[in-house]
């Protein structure tokens, strides 16, 4: 079972502010990292997959970046907005393997 | 095109009861998933499978059964429900694939008394 790690735990903004989120596993058997956006009472809703080292998807405000190599991902939203309050899981997968969740970052925007 | 559905969205049960949820998908999709979701542990695996007829155990079996005899159903059964059974499941399904998303249910909201 991967050990995958996400920080930080949870973080407060003001609306308007720009923050990153860290997700870390292992580099060895590399295949692909999952960033899902999860709102409360909701099922999680994909957001990027990634799986080319240097790899840089971005979805309106939201963007991501990949190091397969030393095994880490950020996750970059620009000027928050309240709707983005959720938490955001990140998951690696190695080849043929199920997908195996971090505990999340829980963002909370005010405004 | 209902994509991945579950049922029933709610269930109450009494511990020691047998309890099977239900997951359906319109995709033909390989790989199945259940996940549970407990707070301060996020989302944790139960079960998965990679086809029809395959099935492999994830961070939290225990008490679980799955069986998968059709490509587009996934049943998950607690076969003698224990309280700390209680909680949200969330069946996903994903193609093969280094790409592919992975899509998840409603989720079903299970309390087991």
């Amino acid at each position: 079972i991967l050990n995958v790690e996400q920080s930080p735990q949870s973080l407060h903004v003001q609306e308007g502010d720009s923050t990153n989120f860290t997700c870390s596993f292992p580099s060895s058997n590399f295949y692909a990292l999952h960033w899902y956006r999860w709102e409360t009472a909701k099922s999680p809703e994909a957001l990027f997959v990634m799986t080319l080292n240097g790899d840089e998807k971005k979805k309106g405000r939201i963007s991501a970046t990949l190091n397969t190599k030393e095994g880490y991902s950020y996750l970059y939203i620009k000027g928050s907005q309240p709707e983005d309050s959720a938490t955001y899981l990140c998951a690696p997968n190695q080849a043929g393997t199920a997908l195996i969740f971090g505990k999340g970052t829980t963002l909370s925007v005010s405004s | 095109d209902a994509g991945i559905t579950q049922s029933p969205r709610y269930k109450i049960t009494e511990t020691g009861r047998q309890v099977t949820l239900m997951c359906h998908q319109t995709w033909s999709h390989s790989y199945m998933f259940w996940y549970r979701q407990d707070l301060g542990h996020g989302l944790r695996l139960i079960y998965y499978s990679a086809a029809a007829d395959i099935t492999d155990k994830g961070e939290v079996p225990d008490g679980y059964v799955v069986s998968r005899s059709k490509t587009e159903n996934f049943p998950l059964t607690l076969e003698s429900a224990t309280r700390s059974q209680t909680s949200v499941y969330f069946c996903a399904s994903k193609d093969r694939g280094a790409g592919e998303t992975q899509y998840f249910g409603p989720g079903t909201r299970l309390l087991v008394l």
